[in-house]
């Protein structure tokens, strides 16, 4: 199948951490990702993780890769009010080029109270 | 600079009728793709083109013709709107290649589309 969950909503404080959490199916995905999408804008993307790391982090940002039970988070250190968006998490299934399509997942709710 | 770009950013019509959604992308990209997110915010790709040339069709509706005149522009003719299709519609796209960050889609600002 093609379903990528996620858990609704999350509420946090500002200045805590969030860690929004993500289960694919594909084994074979190469490259997983997380997009932003703020309300009323189009999806930016946030980074992406290749199949063979564990980790990777890109300054207040954290992914965490676990292939063995296909999960992906991604944890914000010190979140803002800025952070507050809908995160989605994708994977990227196809046979290179054109043929890759993203499967996104449902989508988390990230409100940061002040 | 506007990396993709849609037009309209809304769109609001009546059942039956034929409308379209333009997109353009400057980053020199050779694929572009369709998807559109529900109102429940649930994003499922729709189509790809690779250099004009059609390569994922995902079971959408023959009510929706997607048009490369060339490889920057991919443009979304729907025909007979139906109240389902109100929906916001993205455009995305990415370089070739397989490998580093040759595979990222970069999405537009997304179209609004209210069929009543």
């Amino acid at each position: 199948g093609e379903d990528v969950e996620q858990s609704l909503f999350l509420s946090v404080r500002e200045g805590d951490s969030s860690v929004i959490n993500c289960t694919y199916t594909d084994s074979s995905s190469t490259y997983l990702y997380w997009y932003k999408q703020e309300p009323g804008a189009g999806l930016q993307l946030l980074t992406y993780i290749f199949s063979n790391m564990d980790m990777k982090q890109d300054q207040r940002l954290t992914v965490l890769l676990n292939k063995k039970d296909k999960h992906l988070s991604l944890r914000i250190a010190d979140t803002q009010t800025g952070d507050s968006a809908i995160y989605f998490c994708a994977e990227r299934m196809g046979y290179g080029g054109a043929t890759n399509k993203l499967i996104f997942g449902t989508g988390t709710l990230l409100a940061v109270q002040p | 600079d506007t990396a993709v770009s849609q037009t309209p950013k809304y769109l609001v019509t009546q059942m039956g009728n034929d409308k379209s959604i333009k997109c353009e992308q400057n980053l020199g990209h050779d694929t572009m793709y369709w998807y559109k997110q529900d109102s429940k915010k649930f994003l499922k790709i729709m189509f790809s083109y690779n250099n004009k040339e059609l390569i994922i069709n995902e079971t959408v509706p023959n009510r929706f013709s997607p048009k490369s005149p060339d490889k920057a522009h991919l443009n979304l003719h729907i025909n007979s709107l139906e109240l389902g299709d109100s929906a916001v519609y993205f455009c995305a796209s990415s370089p070739p290649g397989s490998g580093g960050n040759t595979h990222t889609q970069y999405f537009g600002p997304g179209t609004r589309l209210t069929v009543l």
